[in-house]
């Protein structure tokens, strides 16, 4: 079966702090894509970033950077000194092309505090 | 950009009133989504459609209905509001094609409580 996991619910860092969304997902595709998404107050999810099964190669978006592992399954997310204004939760997501529809994790509530 | 707009921010409706919740995309998508959204499970699907006239079941159709009568609009009907289907509700759409590879792009939401 298809699976996503974002084992941290919440977590609460102080600005300027690094901080990293873990994501691991459960697959037997070869195939597959990987999300991330960012929903802030306003309740609208953005799409991020999306990773394909045959590129393990890590991506840096300005203060944001992703790291992706097949050999563990994971698709971490870092943000580098934060900011007050990267508040939101964060879903991770894999579609998989045995699967109809996407899957998503139950996301991670990310406070910075000033 | 693409827009994809929900025809309400708030909402507050009976027990038992049948209820409908409109969902508008102006960028020609051919997919279209509904989730809802309550703290601690995440997004859980209720339905999706390919097409016009076309729907499938998500994870969670009971107690829901859809109409896609046109491509740009999506809507999910509660035939009888129940107060367990008090929640967000995020629509969403993407462009034809792999559907695995586009991302979604989502509605800001519409905050339904079933009194």
């Amino acid at each position: 079966a298809q699976k996503v996991t974002q084992a941290q619910t919440e977590i609460s860092v102080v600005e300027k702090e690094d901080v990293t969304l873990d994501c691991v997902y459960e697959t037997r595709d070869t195939t597959y894509y990987l999300f991330w998404y960012k929903q802030p107050p306003s309740g609208e999810l953005v799409f991020l970033i999306r990773r394909n099964s045959f590129d393990e190669q890590n991506e840096i978006s300005g203060r944001y950077s992703w790291n992706f592992q097949k050999s563990t399954s994971s698709f971490n997310f870092t943000i580098t000194a934060s900011q007050v204004v990267d508040s939101a939760v964060y879903f991770c997501a894999l579609s998989a092309h045995r699967d109809d529809k996407i899957i998503f994790g139950k996301g991670t509530r990310l406070h910075i505090l000033p | 950009d693409v827009k994809v707009t929900q025809s309400s921010r708030y909402l507050v409706k009976r027990t038992g009133e049948k209820v409908f919740l409109e969902c508008v995309q102006d960028m020609d998508h051919e997919n279209m989504f509904w989730y809802r959204q309550d703290p601690g499970l995440g997004l859980r699907l209720i339905y999706f459609s390919y097409d016009v006239k076309m729907k499938e079941k998500g994870d969670i159709p009971e107690g829901y209905s859809v109409s896609r009568e046109k491509k740009e609009r999506f809507s999910l009907i509660l035939e009888s509001a129940s107060t367990n289907q008090t929640s967000m509700y995020l629509c969403a759409s993407s462009p034809a094609g792999d559907r695995h590879f586009y991302e979604q792009y989502f509605g800001p939401g519409t905050r339904l409580t079933v009194t």
